[in-house]
């Protein structure tokens, strides 16, 4: 069955950079394109970026864009978000989710704090 | 960016009424291939997002059949024709038509 299990997640200052990852089993990630989506405490869903199935192209929600990075190695059937310049509103638990958002992670927490 | 917007923001409703989600969209959300990419979503307190709709009113396997969806162009919703105890939780829209990709507000459904 498919299985998305993000990490990575934890305290960081202002400023500071992290990197989260989303392991994908249970169907072949090499065809799917793969988001990231974030819910900050009491806030709605926010979608954050996507890999293209080959890496090959990425979009940004304009409130990252800049400072955040989407990768994937399909070798190792891994999606990755690399986070800079992290400030409080940054502050959020992130899924990882397949292409059509059929299937989402658990969710990792990312606090930004001093 | 398109924008969703949500109405209700929150839903009390009786155990076994019917319960209406309405979501607008700032342009139409029709692609070029003729299909219309609005999904609904359950949250669930402590839980992921699940996807219940796709494409205005396919329901994923396992949904039950008292959710459907409706709608076209900029103007959908999402019904529950009986409501249970373990439909509790926040729905969302969500636009997959348009980049970036965004979704409503959010109506929180709680049993009255």
């Amino acid at each position: 069955q498919v299985q998305l299990v993000e990490s990575g997640g934890g305290v960081v200052q202002p400023g500071g950079s992290l990197r989260l990852s989303c392991a994908a089993s249970g169907f072949t990630f090499s065809s799917y394109g793969m988001h990231w989506v974030r819910q900050a405490p009491g806030k709605g869903l926010e979608w954050v970026a996507i890999s293209w199935f080959d890496g090959s192209d990425k979009y940004y929600a304009d409130s990252v864009k800049g400072r955040f990075i989407v990768s994937r190695d399909n070798s190792k059937n891994m999606l990755y978000l690399e986070m800079n310049s992290l400030t409080a509103e940054d502050t959020a638990v992130y899924y990882c989710a397949r292409w059509d958002f059929d299937h989402w992670g658990q969710g990792t927490l990312v606090t930004v704090s001093s | 960016d398109v924008v969703m917007t949500q109405s209700p923001l929150s839903l009390p409703v009786i155990l076994g009424q019917p319960a209406s989600i309405s979501c607008r969209a700032s342009q139409s959300l029709e692609y070029s291939d003729g299909n219309t990419y609005l999904y609904w979503f359950q949250l669930r307190p402590g839980q992921s997002p699940r996807r219940l709709i796709y494409k205005v009113s396919n329901r994923d396997s396992g949904v039950p059949d008292r959710f459907s969806g409706s709608g076209s162009g900029t103007d959908f919703t999402l019904k529950i024709s009986r409501v249970e105890a373990e439909d509790v939780g926040v729905y969302y829209c969500m636009q997959g038509t348009h980049w970036p990709r965004t979704f409503g507000g959010g109506t929180k459904v709680e049993i009255k």
